[in-house]
């Protein structure tokens, strides 16, 4: 499985923009980028998730670079609620192969939100 | 109704019993996701239902036994478990398992305790 490097914190203060990065260097064509994020004490929240293009939806944008090698999660206004693990996550688009359906998280990034 | 229900939420049970986990949804998903997670790590994958099939086991110890009896419905038989088996249980579903059927929704989790 290809793997995804993010650092292990960030910081941000409330209502500010926060800037997640992932790169991705070995993605393969077929691979999708998916963000998840987890809340203490609750299971994983699907963010976002994209191939190709930027994607934007109500809790995030997600930004590709050219080549794919790398993303960036954007929270456009950071909240308290915001405080989280985010996952970034490649997924295997490929049908019936071995990793069909397969998430495999790393470490993730901590997120602290300061009021 | 958008929810994944997992029950009990807490089980404790010793290295002799047999116990079973549960997790549904009706949401239509006919996939579902088996996690196992330890404190302060991230989301680990065991096994993948695609339309009530095994497609994915990820070397798991035959102690865990899963079981996809309908649609809507996953379970997890529990037996002879060990102390490093205490973890977070995560159930998951989606649309399908491949394809850009992205978004996986998780429950709230079964915290495991084994004595």
């Amino acid at each position: 499985d290809a793997k995804t490097t993010q650092p292990n914190s960030m910081e941000s203060n409330e209502e500010e923009p926060v800037h997640l990065p992932c790169n991705h260097s070995t993605i393969s064509g077929t691979d999708y980028i998916h963000w998840y994020r987890q809340l203490p004490s609750q299971g994983p929240e699907y963010v976002i998730h994209g191939l190709t293009s930027n994607v934007n939806n109500r809790m995030a944008s997600l930004a590709i670079a050219e080549d794919r090698k790398s993303s960036t999660l954007i929270l456009h206004r950071a909240t308290l609620r915001d405080a989280a693990v985010y996952y970034c996550i490649l997924r295997a688009y490929n049908a019936g192969g071995t990793s069909y359906g397969k998430l495999t998280f790393g470490q993730g990034t901590i997120l602290t939100v300061h009021p | 109704d958008t929810e994944v229900t997992q029950t009990p939420k807490h089980l404790v049970m010793g290295m002799t019993n047999k116990k079973s986990l549960k997790c549904e949804q009706h949401m239509g998903h006919r996939a579902m996701y088996w996690y196992k997670q330890k404190a302060k790590k991230p989301p680990e994958l065991m096994f993948v239902y695609s339309y009530e099939k095994l497609s994915i086991n990820e070397s798991v110890p035959s102690r865990f036994s899963p079981e996809c009896p309908n649609s809507s419905l996953l379970n997890l038989h529990l037996h002879a478990l060990q102390p490093e088996d205490s973890a977070l249980y995560l159930c998951a579903s989606s649309r399908r398992a491949g394809g850009d059927f992205g978004e996986q929704f998780f429950g709230p989790g079964t915290r495991l305790t084994v004595l």
